[in-house]
This record gives C-alpha cells, structure tokens and sequence, in this order.
C-alpha cells in the first residue's frame, strides 16, 4: 500500500530565506507527482506537476524534483514571502489505479 | 479558480437530515473525485468516477452515496451522518491519468 510522507510537518521562516519541502513515497510505481497548496479552510491549488519520467519542474520562484527510484521529491520555494504561508500537499498518482496519495503535508509560515 | 465549482461551500446539518453537495466542472475531464479531509488527517479518497461510471469505492459507509448523473456533474448524497463525518469535502477532476488534478474549493460540513 502507497505510503506518502512529508517533512517537515510545520516550518517557520523569515522573509527572504530558501526553503526546501520533502516528500517521500514508498511504492515507486506512479504516474506523476503533484504539489499543491491550501489555504486555511480552502480547497487545493495546483503548483506543481513532475511526471513520473522528469526529474523537475519549475514556476516561478518554484522548483520540484524527482527522484522515483528512491521514492522523494522536494519542493523548493525560492526568496520566500509571507504570502507563501499555507499547507504544501504532495500527492502521488498510482499506476494501479486513478487514486491520488496524498502526504499530511508542510504548514509554513514566512515571517515578515 | 480552478473550473471545478462546489456548492454549498458550508452546511451544517443534524444527524437525521439528509443533504447533498454539489461539484461542476465544464473543463472535458473524464475524471471525478470525492475526498474527505479531517483536522489533521492526510486526504481520502472516497469515490471515483471515469466517464461517469464508478471505478473505485474506497470502503466508504453507505450512509454517503455519490451519483455522476453526467461527466460534468458529481453529487455526494448525505443521510444519518455521525458527527465524526464533518469535515472539507473535496471534489477533483482531471483529464486522464496521467494529467494534473484539479480541486474545488471544498464544502466545509458540520454534524451537529
């Protein structure tokens, strides 16, 4: 059973600093891998989409990776703003079916 | 704005009603989700719909019972609801499987 894991669970930061999300999966067998964002109490917003044969994707001040063999990814957030404050999901898409797996996923919050 | 609409975006009900949600996507997908996100509980998924027939039912009680009455329309039917199923119902849409998932807003349920 597809297990996804994320690291770490909340992180606080000042304005302008690098940051870096992990997610870790456990069943290499995916489709793709998919970032999203939440809001408080707000549905998902897409950030991020790697098929399952790149190794990046990158908008804007994003830039996602994709290790499949080992089963991670990781989300960096480039010059973070306080406008960055949400919960980052990452959520796997398995080849058994049409099921995403989501991590519990990344509180942030950036400090002005 | 993702194209994928959910009403109502609250309700409360009381364990005896029964209700439903409402999500709406005119984006082509093939696709149709139902999660159920609880405080601090990863997504789950509850249904799937390919082509308006459903391909998965994640062992969800019946007392929740979807219907896809075309590919762009999902309902989640709601009757006899305990407390412990209030929670952000999330409905998703995609084109294929191997494409990115978009998310409505959510309806943020309340069993009193």
């Amino acid at each position: 059973k597809q297990e996804v894991t994320q690291i770490p669970a909340a992180l606080s930061v000042p304005e302008g600093e690098n940051l870096v999300l992990n997610c870790s999966f456990t069943d290499s067998a995916i489709y793709n891998l998919q970032w999203f964002r939440q809001d408080p109490g707000k549905g998902l917003t897409s950030l991020l989409l790697i098929q399952s044969s790149q190794r990046e994707q990158t908008s804007g001040r994003l830039n996602a990776s994709l290790d499949k063999s080992s089963g991670r990814s990781t989300l960096y957030i480039a010059a973070s703003q306080p406008g960055d404050s949400a919960t980052y999901l990452c959520a796997v898409r398995e080849l058994s079916g049409q099921n995403f797996v989501f991590g519990p996923g990344t509180r942030l919050s950036v400090l002005p | 704005e993702t194209g994928v609409t959910q009403t109502p975006r609250h309700l409360v009900m009381g364990m005896t009603n029964k209700k439903s949600l409402k999500c709406e996507q005119h984006l082509g997908h093939n696709a149709m989700y139902w999660y159920k996100q609880s405080a601090k509980k990863p997504l789950e998924l509850m249904f799937v719909y390919n082509f308006k027939e459903q391909t998965e039912n994640n062992s969800v009680p019946s007392r929740f019972s979807p219907e896809c009455p075309n590919s762009s329309h999902l309902f989640l039917h709601l009757h006899t609801l305990q407390p412990e199923d209030s929670a952000l119902y999330l409905c998703a849409s995609s084109p294929a499987r191997n494409t990115e998932a978009f998310f409505g807003q959510g309806t943020r349920l309340t069993v009193v």
